[in-house]
């Protein structure tokens, strides 16, 4: 079993649509979290940090549920520029990064 | 300012031979990282540097793969007798250090095995 899952996709969604992520990871010692965006043949990039009492930026919402160890991420009013792959990411504070293997999102117009 | 860059962008070597590749973190960031990505997947750790030294190399495959650090900015991966199941994206990553979680990724070395 993965230490982080998550649903591969694709999530095809119109623009304008709110569409919802999840992951879940197995290491209780998990420390800290990441969603990441990769666009295609591109390096990973920080989209944003999630914290316990979630945390939000602009369209973008993220929650942790630690008691049940899974990470959300939602995305409202999708643009077409966020299409790309989603990396949930954990750290159990060894600094070594554990990524999921990404959640395909194709926004269409 | 500058972000990670790496070099090669690309690199096609035959199985067998030995390869170097190049990392230089963002000025100033002390703390340094290699990740492997297949296909399809998330990026894998390999090693993660605190300055001159590997804080932690539990990801490197096998005794094939070793990284350095000496000065403790720029860094190079070095994969011996390369495999075809090496191939893969090769990819850096920087942050500020001991305090800091958030990591800034180069554009990574595609590297192909024939």
């Amino acid at each position: 079993r993965k230490e982080v899952e998550q649903d591969p996709g694709p999530f095809n969604v119109p623009e304008g649509a709110t569409v919802a992520f999840n992951c879940t990871y197995s290491n209780s010692a998990s420390q800290s979290f990441f969603w990441y965006r990769q666009d295609c043949r591109k390096e990973p990039k920080l989209l944003m940090s999630v914290y316990s009492s979630g945390n939000e930026d602009g369209r973008f919402t993220a929650q942790l549920n630690r008691a049940s160890q899974y990470i959300s991420l939602l995305i409202r009013d999708s643009k077409l520029s966020d299409s790309a792959t989603y990396l949930c990411v954990a750290d159990t504070g060894r600094r070594a990064l554990t990524f999921g293997s990404g959640t395909r999102l194709q926004v269409q117009p | 300012g500058a972000g990670v860059s790496q070099t090669p962008s690309n690199k096609v070597t035959e199985k067998g031979k030995y390869v170097e590749l190049r990392c230089d973190p963002i000025s100033g960031h002390t703390a340094l990282y290699w990740y492997r990505q297949s296909l399809g997947q998330g990026p894998e750790f390999l090693i993660y540097f605190q300055g001159t030294g590997a804080a932690d190399d539990s990801g490197l495959p096998n005794d094939r793969f070793f990284a350095v650090r000496p000065e403790g900015s720029v860094s190079t991966l070095k994969i011996q007798r390369t495999e075809r199941g090496d191939s893969a994206v090769y990819l850096c990553a920087s942050s500020p250090g001991q305090g800091a979680y958030e990591q800034y990724f180069g554009p990574g070395t595609r590297l192909t095995v024939t």
